[in-house]
Order: structure tokens, then sequence, then C-alpha cells
């Protein structure tokens, strides 16, 4: 089975300052990973993934995450956090984009303090 | 647009009535979709795999006579809470998977039952 562990279910930053959102995963399987933002009573939208390939991932709104296998890892990053980054983040993984659901992280929320 | 919508995206309902939630794939036919539930400030928790033309999977723990899944067209999943209780009031959110797309999710339904 597939699982992901987000650590700190709450972040706080600066406005301007690097963004750093936590998340480790266990899959049995080499594991397709994703990075999701969610704002208060909206959908998912997808913000990058990683399924083969490069292992530096770029997305949109200037986030990116690595994925390092040797520490089970995919963290998302930005250089520099926007006051409307200031959303929930959730990281999921899956064994493949074919018909398995994907299992999702807790989620940490992120806070842009001016 | 969105090509994954979903309707209502907020409904209030009375203590045992029955509340029906449409998701529709609106590009491609999609032979499975999922439905999902996010309690407040907490992760999104698989409820069941929507298969066209066949009996929903459903999670462990998930009540399948309160929380009836039909996929009848390759279009359109439909969960119908039955008999709602203030302890289902919730958001739940739609998605569906193809190869070539990935995952891509409707904007949520917030349940509220009064």
């Amino acid at each position: 089975a597939q699982s992901v562990t987000q650590l700190g279910s709450h972040v706080s930053v600066s406005e301007g300052a690097l963004v750093l959102l936590r998340c480790n995963y266990s899959s049995s399987v080499p594991p397709y990973l994703f990075w999701y933002v969610q704002y208060p009573n909206q959908g998912l939208q997808l913000l990058l993934k990683y399924t083969t390939g490069a292992t530096l991932v770029k997305g949109i709104n200037g986030f990116e995450a690595e994925f390092k296998k040797s520490e089970t890892s995919f963290h998302l990053t930005k250089p520099s956090a926007h006051m409307s980054d200031a959303a929930e983040y959730f990281c999921a993984v899956s064994v493949n984009s074919g018909n398995t659901p994907l299992v999702f992280g807790k989620g940490t929320r992120l806070s842009v303090i001016a | 647009g969105a090509v994954v919508s979903q309707h209502p995206s907020r409904v209030i309902c009375k203590s045992g009535t029955s509340v029906k939630i449409e998701c529709r794939s609106l590009d491609f036919q999609a032979t499975t979709m999922f439905w999902y539930r996010q309690f407040p400030k907490k992760s999104l928790m698989l409820m069941a795999t929507s298969n066209e033309g066949s009996k929903a999977t459903y999670e462990q723990g998930v009540e399948k006579d309160k929380f009836l899944i039909n996929h009848a067209s390759l279009t359109l999943s439909t969960l119908t809470v039955t008999s709602a209780h203030p302890e289902d009031s919730s958001f739940y959110i739609c998605g569906r998977v193809e190869q070539s797309r990935g995952y891509t999710f409707g904007s949520g339904t917030r349940l509220t039952v009064v």
C-alpha cells in the first residue's frame, strides 16, 4: 500500500521568504507523486507531478519539487512566498496513473505573513 | 473551463432527507471516477471508486447503503447521501483519472445537514 506523510500541519513564512513543505512517501513500487493546492471551499489544483524522468519537477506559480528516492521524499519549495500562496497543500501518491486512486497526505496549511 | 463538473457546489438539507451530488466528465468518457470526503481541516479520504456499468468499490468503513454511488454512463457519476444526518456534513470531491491527462478533480460540494 502507498502512503504519504506531510511533516507539519501548519507552516508560516514571511512574504518573500523561502517556502518548504515536506512530504515523505511509502511505496513498494515506483511511485507517481503529486502536489495539489486547495483554496477555501474549492477543489484541488495540480501544482506539479513526478512520474518518471527528471527528478526535479517544476510546476505552476513558481513551485518546484525534487524526487529523492534515497530519502523517499518529494518536498515542495518556492524561493519567494507571495501572499496569494496562502492555502492548503496536499502531497499525494499513486502507483501509476491507470485506474488507481490518489492517496493524499493530511495536508499542510501555509500562512504567509506580510 | 472545468473538465470535471461537480454539482451542486453547496447544499443544505434537513436531517433525514437524501441529497444527490453529480460529477460529470465533460471532455472524455471516464470509466473510473473517485469520490473523496474531506472533514474540516483534514485530508481527503477516499470513499469509493466508481466504475461505469458495475458496482462501486467502497473503502473500508464507508457505509454502502448510506453513500450510494451510481456510474450509469461514461460521463456521469453520482453520490447520494441517504437519510442524511448532521455528521454527514462535509466537503465531498469527485475526481477521475486518464492515462494521458492524469488526475482531475471537481470543485467540490459543501454539504450541510441541519
